[in-house]
C-alpha cells in the first residue's frame, strides 16, 4: 500500500476565492487521481493527474475550474477556483501503485466548506 | 453512462452473523472490481479486489464475482460492531485498470 498525505485536511472558504490542495505520496506511483465526494454521495472522478503533462478531465470537470499539477511521481495539487457553495465537498487524492492491479489508495481527504 | 449500483441500505445484522452486500455494474468490459470500506468522516479503505469469476477469500471477507450476470458481492462472516461502515463497490471503466466508477455505497450496521 501507499501512505498518502493531503493538506489542508479541512478549510472554510469564502465564495469567489480559490484553494489549492496538496497531495504527497510516500513512494513513486504510476497513477494519481483526484476524486470528489459530495455530502451523502459516492466518489466522482474529477481527473487523472498526469506527470509532466496536462491532466485528463472527466465529463463535467474543466481545467479552468480545477487546475491540476503533477510535477513528479509523488506529488500533485488540485486547485478549486472561484469557489461557490456548490463546491463544498470532500476532495480526495488517490494513487495506484506501479503494479497494474487497478487498486487505488486514498488520502484522508480535504473537506472544503464554501460560504 | 457506466454505472455501479448498490442498495443504499441501511443493512442491519446482529454481531456474529453474515453480512451480504451486493453490487451490479453496467460496463461489460469491466475486468477489475473492488470493495472499499468507509467509516464515517474517513476516506475509503481498500478491503478486497477481485478479477476472475468465482470466490476470493481473505480472512472474514469473501468477494464473489459473476461476470455473466455483471454481479459482485461481499460477504462478511462473524460480523463485528467494528465492521459498521459504508461499503463501496467499484469497477474499472473506460478500458483503464485504474479508472474506477463507484457505487453509492451500502451502510452496514452490526448490532452488539
Amino acid at each position: 500500500s501507499a501512505v498518502i498525505s493531503q493538506k489542508p485536511s479541512r478549510d472554510i472558504c469564502q465564495r469567489g476565492t480559490s484553494l489549492t490542495i496538496q497531495c504527497q505520496v510516500d513512494s513513486q506511483v504510476t497513477m494519481m487521481f483526484w476524486y470528489r465526494q459530495q455530502p451523502g454521495q459516492s466518489l466522482t472522478l474529477i481527473a487523472t493527474a498526469n506527470q509532466g503533462s496536462e491532466a485528463t478531465y472527466e465529463s463535467g470537470f474543466v481545467i479552468d475550474k480545477f487546475p491540476i499539477s503533477r510535477p513528479n511521481l509523488t506529488f500533485s495539487t488540485l486547485t478549486v477556483s472561484n469557489m461557490s457553495p456548490e463546491d463544498s465537498s470532500i476532495y480526495l487524492c488517490s494513487a495506484g501503485l506501479t503494479r497494474n492491479t487497478g487498486e487505488l489508495f486514498f488520502g484522508e481527504g480535504s473537506r472544503l466548506t464554501v460560504l | 453512462q457506466k454505472e455501479v449500483e448498490q442498495n443504499s441500505g441501511p443493512l442491519s445484522v446482529p454481531e456474529g452473523a453474515i453480512a451480504s452486500l451486493n453490487c451490479t455494474y453496467s460496463d461489460r468490459v469491466s475486468q477489475s472490481f473492488f470493495w472499499y470500506r468507509q467509516y464515517s468522516g474517513k476516506s475509503p479503505e481498500l478491503i478486497m479486489s477481485i478479477y476472475s469469476n468465482g470466490d476470493k477469500e481473505d480472512g472474514r471477507f469473501t468477494a464473489q464475482l459473476n461476470k455473466a450476470s455483471q454481479y459482485v458481492s461481499l460477504l462478511i462472516r462473524d460480523s463485528q460492531p467494528s465492521d459498521s461502515a459504508t461499503y463501496l463497490c467499484a469497477a474499472n471503466s473506460g478500458g483503464s485498470n485504474y479508472k474506477l466508477t463507484f457505487g453509492k455505497g451500502t451502510l452496514l450496521t452490526v448490532n452488539p
